[in-house]
């Protein structure tokens, strides 16, 4: 079956270290997205990419960075420069922007 | 793209219709609403969206105004399952448009 797949599920890191969340999909799709979730809170905008090799930033981009090396592939790395890491974070595809997205199931991360 | 306005919250009786309001009084003319839905600690998924026909599908139908300054998504037979933040957003279908999340309806269905 296609879909979205993100790994791990939960997350537990050392305040200061990096962490690289994994997303793959088998969709063909073009677009690719990575959003966060706080508590109680709708969903923000922090990287999104058109194609492969090309990537833009959104909303909250900050303390965070992509890479698109590959179509199938969209791996958001939380740096130590990001003030608040702990959140859950949705990663979505969609076969162009503007389209229909299709999510993952999420990667909730703790910092501690 | 349109802002949305969605009440914070609804209940509604196992077995009954779910009717969540949506009002976007300064949708434009191509642009769609799309309805999506999160259950907790899951990816949002994809329920329906129109243009301004109403839509229905295997989920729900979607009722928009014929001045498409509101909308209604119908849930026909909500099950305890259907308990779930219901979000709507008005999006053109063109590239450079992002699909952006408020607040949303939580839906809360009682037995």
């Amino acid at each position: 079956d296609g879909g979205i797949t993100q790994s791990p599920k939960y997350l537990f890191r050392k305040e200061g270290q990096n962490v690289t969340l994994s997303c793959e999909q088998n969709l063909n799709h073009d677009a690719m997205y990575w959003y966060r979730q706080d508590p109680g809170q709708g969903l923000r905008l922090i990287y999104y990419s058109q194609i492969v090799n090309d990537f833009q930033k959104g909303d909250i981009a900050e303390g965070y960075s992509v890479s698109r090396e590959k179509k199938e592939s969209f791996p958001l790395t939380v740096t130590s420069a990001q003030k608040n890491p702990t959140a859950f974070y949705l990663c979505a595809s969609s076969i162009a922007q503007g389209t229909g997205y299709t999510f993952g199931s999420g990667t909730r991360l703790t910092v501690v | 793209d349109a802002k949305t306005t969605q009440p914070t919250s609804m209940d509604c009786a196992e077995g009954r219709a779910a009717n969540l309001p949506c009002n976007h009084s300064t949708i434009s003319g191509n642009e769609y609403v799309y309805w999506y839905r999160q259950i907790h600690s899951q990816g949002p998924q994809y329920i329906i969206h129109g243009l301004k026909n109403n839509e229905t599908n295997e989920m729900a139908s979607l009722i928009i105004t014929e001045d498409r300054k509101s909308s209604t998504l119908i849930l026909p037979h909500a099950t305890l399952r259907d308990t779930a933040v219901y979000y709507c957003i008005a999006l053109t279908n063109n590239a450079g448009n992002m699909l952006t999340f408020g607040g949303g309806t939580r839906l809360m269905v009682k037995p």
